[in-house]
């Protein structure tokens, strides 16, 4: 089962709403992933969790913040966003970071700030 | 600054027809995962290749790794609609960062 799920498939939200993203993988996978993709484009690298920790922030804006309860999910807390951060949202994970793993990406959430 | 350019940006043929992309770096990788996504949907991962001049087949898509890891090639024989998609070469960066390096992507129609 190589399976990562992420709920909402799809969220509106206004730039005073807050909400959150969440994803969800039982393969054992130590190493998690949120990415943001633009349409037309390839994703692009936003946070990585390594045995729950955040190890990588790739200069994200503070209204995304996000979290790691525990080794199977990863959340992804929205405020205050802008019409710009509208975007699909992929989570991915991996069974550990480095790169002899491979990355398992979630069907994605469809953001739209309005 | 490690980039992967892939060609060609988009290709629209008719079923049946062969066809190949390319993914291009003067960066050396110790792997690339090639990709698949639909619109709206996340990226699914269709192979990983790991050694110099590696070739992995799965159906009808041929994927071959270059001898030097720089580079990567996918060809599909006779395609088919169910093969429309974005098809996206991902390298894994040989030391430090273990941030995947994503291809520019090929936006591939197969026209019934």
């Amino acid at each position: 089962d190589t399976e990562v799920t992420q709920t909402p498939k799809h969220l509106v939200m206004g730039m005073t709403n807050k909400k959150s993203l969440k994803c969800e993988q039982h393969m054992g996978h130590r190493a998690m992933y949120w990415y943001k993709q633009k349409a037309k484009k390839p994703p692009e690298l936003m946070f990585v969790y390594s045995y729950e920790k955040l190890s990588i922030n790739e200069s994200v804006p503070s209204r995304f913040s996000p979290e790691c309860p525990n080794s199977s999910l990863l959340n992804l807390h929205l405020h205050a966003l802008q019409p710009e951060d509208s975007a699909l949202y992929l989570c991915a994970s991996s069974q550990e970071t480095g790169s002899a793993y491979e990355q398992y990406f979630g069907p994605g959430t469809r953001l739209t700030v309005t | 600054t490690q980039l992967l350019e892939q060609s060609p940006q988009f290709l629209s043929i008719q079923e049946g027809e062969n066809l190949t992309v390319y993914c291009n770096s003067s960066s050396v990788f110790s792997s690339l995962q090639w990709y698949r996504q639909e619109p709206g949907e996340g990226p699914v991962l269709l192979v990983t290749v790991v050694t110099g001049g590696e070739v992995k087949k799965l159906k009808r898509l041929t994927f071959q790794f270059g001898d030097a890891r720089k580079d990567s090639s996918l060809h599909i024989t006779a395609a088919q609609p169910g093969d429309t998609g974005l098809y996206l070469c991902a390298g894994a960066p040989t030391s430090g960062t273990y941030k995947y390096i994503f291809g520019t992507g090929t936006r591939l129609k197969v026209l019934a």
